[in-house]
């Protein structure tokens, strides 16, 4: 079965440095990879995708991902994270089945320090 | 944009409660989702739909139904509310089948 792990359940960061989140997923074939925020008391919101093609990805918010099939990772970054991205990041890949479940990480929080 | 609304943000339940959580998408998607999420679990997929009056259940089914009488509303139904079932819960809609989810703000259920 998929399973997709986020080694790291909080990070904190300086605001002004660079973030990277890590994202490892188990799949048989070429994945269908996502990665969403959520804000406090909210919903999640899409970042980014990846489906085939070109392996790094860029997303909204100045965030983007590369995909590493010989690493099984696909790892969020940003070079300069700002105070507003304290939230709570999300790994998923997409089941292999035909229903479109996706199947999600434990999540990472991210502090940011002033 | 896809918009996903729960109809409450914050429900209060007595326990022993049929509570109805509701969700509509205005995109005519055929997927819809309902989640919770709770500390250190993630999000587990509790039931979804890839058609009107079409069900499968998630990984977490047990206490809860639902109900898909029209596209664009999926109803999360919890038949007697217990403690157990204090969440949030999030509903999601998506397009095609792996595009990739479309959430709503989600519902804090507290039941007492």
């Amino acid at each position: 079965a998929q399973s997709v792990t986020q080694p790291d359940i909080h990070i904190t960061v300086s605001e002004g440095a660079s973030l990277e989140l890590r994202c490892n997923y188990s799949y048989g074939a070429t994945p269908y990879l996502f990665w969403y925020v959520q804000s406090p008391g909210q919903g999640l919101q899409l970042l980014l995708k990846y489906f085939s093609g070109d392996t790094l990805v860029q997303g909204i918010k100045g965030f983007e991902a590369e995909f590493k099939r010989s690493q099984s990772s696909f790892n969020l970054r940003k070079p300069s994270v700002h105070w507003s991205d304290a939230a709570e990041y999300f790994c998923a890949v997409k089941d292999s089945g035909n229903t479109g479940k996706l199947i999600f990480g434990q999540g990472t929080t991210l502090q940011v320090k002033p | 944009d896809v918009k996903v609304t729960q109809s409450s943000r914050y429900l209060v339940k007595r326990t022993g409660e049929k509570v109805f959580l509701e969700c509509v998408q205005d995109m005519d998607h055929e997927n819809m989702f309902w989640y919770r999420q709770d500390p250190g679990l993630g999000l587990r997929l509790i039931y979804f739909s890839y058609d009107v009056k079409m069900k499968e259940k998630g990984d977490i089914p047990e206490g809860y139904s639902v109900s898909r009488e029209k596209k664009e509303r999926f109803s999360l139904i919890l038949e007697s509310a217990s403690t157990n079932q204090t969440s949030m819960y999030l509903c999601a809609s998506s397009f095609l089948r792996g595009s990739g989810y479309t959430f709503g703000s989600g519902t804090r259920l507290t039941v007492v």
